[in-house]
């Protein structure tokens, strides 16, 4: 298996444009997780989804955040509009069940807001 | 909110040494704690993790060790390699998937 698959993989924007990332999740896999890293806050959960429903969005910071899972193979995390705060690395994980011993984490998305 | 403690911020071991890093928690949703490796570049991955029915998970030359009562657990790494030079993160469960993670422990082992 590929692993999940994070693109794109750099994203420089300049601050009040929209940015998406996009996360295919292992084959498979009914949990996906979208995370924050950041130098100030580590590694913060932001949303999870499962078997595409959304269950948990507590983390997301603010309205200006959005994340869809349209199917089983493919979600988005949109930032609209973007700020230079946002700057982090994003990270997709999915997992095959509740267990952590099942989750996998993407390469991340590292997004530089100008 | 939780927070996660962890300590300390940096390490730097000479290959073959121990190294060691603590966290402490204040509350759990219920008892399993992760350690997590990352590497540069990467995403973090599960290392190792604990369910506190034992004080003490060894896998290879990684070792847990939880102390309920002082709501504390550690990660100790046996004979440290260059390869184990990474950041490490432990957590703690807050509730459903949610976990909060401690701020992470650079370690560098040295030659």
């Amino acid at each position: 298996d590929a692993g999940v698959i994070q693109s794109p993989r750099h994203e420089v924007t300049e601050m009040g444009q929209e940015v998406t990332l996009r996360c295919k999740p292992i084959s498979g896999h009914d949990y996906l997780f979208w995370y924050r890293q950041t130098m100030m806050r580590g590694l913060e959960l932001l949303i999870y989804f499962n078997n595409n429903v959304p269950i948990d969005d507590s983390g997301m910071p603010e309205d200006r955040f959005s994340a869809k899972m349209p199917n089983a193979s493919f979600s988005t995390l949109k930032i609209q509009p973007s700020e230079p705060r946002d700057s982090a690395v994003y990270f997709c994980a999915s997992s095959r069940d509740r267990s952590p011993e099942t989750q996998y984490f993407g390469p991340g998305t590292r997004l530089l807001v100008l | 909110q939780q927070q996660v403690k962890q300590s300390p911020q940096s390490l730097i071991v000479q290959k073959g040494g121990i190294s060691i890093i603590n966290c402490a928690y204040e509350n759990t949703a219920f008892d399993y704690f992760p350690w997590y490796q990352q590497f540069p570049g990467k995403g973090p991955a599960l290392l190792i993790a604990i369910r506190p029915d034992v004080s003490e998970k060894k896998e290879g030359r990684f070792t847990i060790s939880f102390n309920k009562s002082a709501k504390q657990f550690s990660l100790h790494i046996m004979d440290s390699q260059p390869g184990d030079s990474a950041t490490y993160f432990c957590a703690a469960p807050m509730g459903g998937q949610n976990f909060v993670f401690g701020p992470g422990t650079r370690l560098s082992v040295l030659p």
